[in-house]
């Protein structure tokens, strides 16, 4: 079984601070997508990334896949208050049986 | 497009009872998937269909769980007898994209309670 691991669990900063959340894993997954999810609602694709090392940026968000595949991070500068919501990384298995495994998620609060 | 249409936003039932969620994929996806998500263990991964036939069910708890999608654009997960475990948001999501580029698209989810 796949496992990813998100830290951390819960994150709550002010207004205009930076922030980085992790998605760790052993395993290899030939691709890693990032969504957010609000209240109430299901989540959100923010990026999917698919070549070890790739970086990809979203304004103010920056999203990095580690070289090995096995893990990756997100990024945010000056947070805004509607950044606020859980974070899921989610690992793709590829091939035939494609499905996707995700964490447990970061929850975080951007306090104005 | 609508997006993922999700029905009930809510249930509530008493244990014992039959329970239907309903879910219409984005027009066009070939793959549409079921997830639960608790706080305990976040989202897990129920079943899954392409071009309507179910792939992977390992996902399933039990045999009180059971998905059907009769035709492209309807599906539901039935649980029957309800019990209080059981109580979680469900989530449908549907993709068009085989293999690692796809992102998928979530319906807003049914929150159920077992009482």
């Amino acid at each position: 079984t796949q496992l990813l691991e998100q830290s951390p669990q819960f994150l709550s900063i002010q207004e205009g601070e930076n922030l980085t959340v992790y998605c760790n894993s052993s395993s290899v997954f030939s691709s890693l997508q990032w969504y957010r999810q609000e209240p109430g609602e299901g989540p959100v694709l923010l990026v999917t990334v698919v070549t070890g090392g790739e970086v990809k940026k979203l304004k103010r968000l920056t999203f990095q896949f580690g070289d090995a595949r096995k893990d990756s991070s997100l990024h945010i500068t000056a947070a805004q208050p509607g950044d606020t919501g859980l974070y899921l990384c989610a690992g793709g298995s590829g091939g035939s049986n494609y499905k996707l495994t995700f964490g447990k998620g970061t929850l975080l609060t951007v306090n104005p | 497009d609508a997006g993922v249409i999700q029905s009930p936003r809510h249930e509530v039932t008493e244990m014992g009872q039959e329970v239907t969620l309903r879910c219409k994929p984005i027009s066009g996806h070939d793959y549409l998937f079921w997830y639960r998500q608790t706080m305990m263990r976040g989202l897990e991964l129920l079943i899954y269909f392409n071009n309507n036939v179910p792939i992977d069910d390992s996902g399933m708890p039990e045999d009180r769980f059971s998905a059907k999608m009769p035709n492209a654009s309807f599906s539901t997960l039935k649980i029957q007898p309800s019990e209080p475990r059981d109580s979680a948001v469900y989530f449908c999501a549907s993709n068009f994209a085989l293999g690692r580029v796809g992102g998928y698209t979530f319906g807003s989810g049914t929150r159920l309670t077992v009482v």
